[in-house]
């Protein structure tokens, strides 16, 4: 069965800290994706990144980034100089890939991120 | 580019009563997926659809929930009678299919309210 955990509920940082949101998952998938959204306020999840299970490349998208580490089944996320707009509910995701790939995410419970100023 | 649209953006109604969402996709998506968010937890998918026809719909509570996607466009979910257990923010996604994109794009939810 697949699984997603994020064990962080609710995480506070004052603005310009650097944050890291963990996620673990399992699967006995050979080939699958990994996700982050976010999903501020108004309520709309918005996709963030996706990584495919053979690029364990660590990604880089201006203050954001993520680590894929397939040895601990992990794909954490970095808010490095967070700011009050960061704050939000994020959610790691994982479906499987290949040629049955349905695309059906499997969801962690969320980690709530509020940025104070 | 339009994104996936979803109305009604609220709606409280009272038990046993029968309410229905709406949804859109964004144009050229072939897949299109139902999800509940309870609150306090992720999405949980609900119902798949393969350009108009439902491939994965085990999660579905089928004695009282419904979907169609009449031409492979729009989709519409129903829920008949409604239960106090049903609350929850019901989120539209959709995708092109593509075997290396997997990534889903979500409407802004409807949330449901049964007093």
């Amino acid at each position: 069965a697949q699984k997603v955990t994020q064990a962080q509920t609710e995480i506070s940082v004052v603005e310009k800290e650097d944050v890291t949101l963990d996620c673990v998952y399992e699967t006995r998938d050979t080939t699958y994706y990994l996700f982050w959204y976010k999903q501020p306020p108004s309520g709309e999840l918005v996709f963030l990144i996706r990584r495919n299970s053979f690029d364990e490349q660590n990604e880089i998208s201006g203050r954001y980034s993520w680590n894929f580490q397939k040895s601990t089944s992990s794909f954490n996320f970095t808010i490095t100089a967070s700011q009050v707009v960061d704050s939000a509910v994020y959610f790691c995701a994982l479906s499987g890939g290949g040629s049955g790939n349905t695309g059906k995410l499997i969801f962690g419970q969320g980690t709530t991120l509020q940025v104070k100023p | 580019e339009a994104g996936v649209v979803q109305s009604p953006r609220y709606k409280i109604i009272e038990k046993k009563q029968p309410v229905a969402f709406w949804c859109n996709p964004i144009s050229g998506h072939n897949t299109l997926y139902w999800y509940r968010q309870n609150l306090g937890q992720g999405p949980e998918l609900l119902i798949r659809y393969e350009n108009e026809e439902a491939v994965d719909d085990s999660q579905l509570p089928k004695d009282r929930f419904s979907a169609e996607r009449l031409k492979g466009v729009d989709s519409t979910l129903k829920i008949q009678p409604a239960e106090l257990g049903d609350s929850a923010v019901y989120l539209c996604a959709s995708r092109q299919w593509d075997l290396h994109k997997a990534e889903q794009y979500f409407g802004p939810g409807t949330r449901l309210t049964v007093t």
